[in-house]
């Protein structure tokens, strides 16, 4: 089993731009869950999906941020336009029930 | 008061010793309760539930206290790769998880 995977795992950008970022969960698993996870802030839960639904986006910072998920293979999260304060990790994690399998993080930089 | 709550230490500690860390939530109706393990740069991975009754793994043990509204983390027999945030878990009944910020854990020779 891969796992979740992300894509990319490093992304530097300027302020301003797009940022596009991949999902793929595990195979199987029914749940998709976005993290953003900081110093300051530690691990913030952004979006979770259920069954390529939406279920609770309250975690959604604001406007600039949306995500999707087109089938139960693939999600993404987008930010535009990007800040300097959407630096962060963030994390993908799937499930089947309460145990979380997270991927290995987008590491982003906004300049 | 904050949902979920840990000491962010760190808890620096040296080979062998027994270390515990608590984490307090405030919802007493939640359901489910994890551990996970974080290394530095690395993704959060899933260490261990906690039943009500208690549960172990090896050198780890977990215990729930709902009555107080905590959950614990014993490690005895520290390793030099126990060293990672130790990150509580609380689910209020649906699968939206609430994390902690996590306790630091530096085990030294």
């Amino acid at each position: 089993d891969a796992g979740v995977i992300q894509s990319p795992r490093h992304e530097v950008t300027e302020m301003g731009q797009e940022v596009t970022l991949r999902c793929k969960p595990i195979s199987g698993h029914n749940s998709l869950f976005w993290y953003r996870q900081t110093m300051m802030r530690g691990l913030e839960l952004l979006i979770y999906f259920n069954n390529n639904v939406p279920i609770d986006d309250s975690g959604m910072p604001e406007d600039r941020f949306s995500a999707k998920m087109p089938n139960a293979s693939f999600s993404t999260l987008k930010i535009q336009p990007s800040e300097p304060r959407d630096s962060a990790v963030y994390f993908c994690a799937s499930s089947l029930g309460y145990e979380q399998y997270f991927g290995p993080g987008t590491r982003l930089t906004v300049t | 008061r904050k949902e979920v709550e840990q000491d962010p230490g760190p808890f620096n500690v040296p080979e062998g010793a027994t270390v515990a860390f608590n984490c307090t939530y405030s919802n007493s109706a939640s359901q489910s309760f994890f551990w996970y393990r974080q290394d530095c740069r690395k993704e959060p991975k899933l260490l261990m539930s906690v039943y009500s009754s208690g549960n172990e793994d090896g050198r780890f043990t977990a215990q729930l206290n709902r009555a107080s509204q905590y959950i614990s983390l014993l490690i005895r027999d520290s390793k030099l790769s126990d060293s990672a945030t130790y990150l509580c878990v609380v689910n209020k009944g649906s699968y939206i998880p609430t994390f902690g910020r996590g306790t630091s854990l530096i085990v030294h020779p």
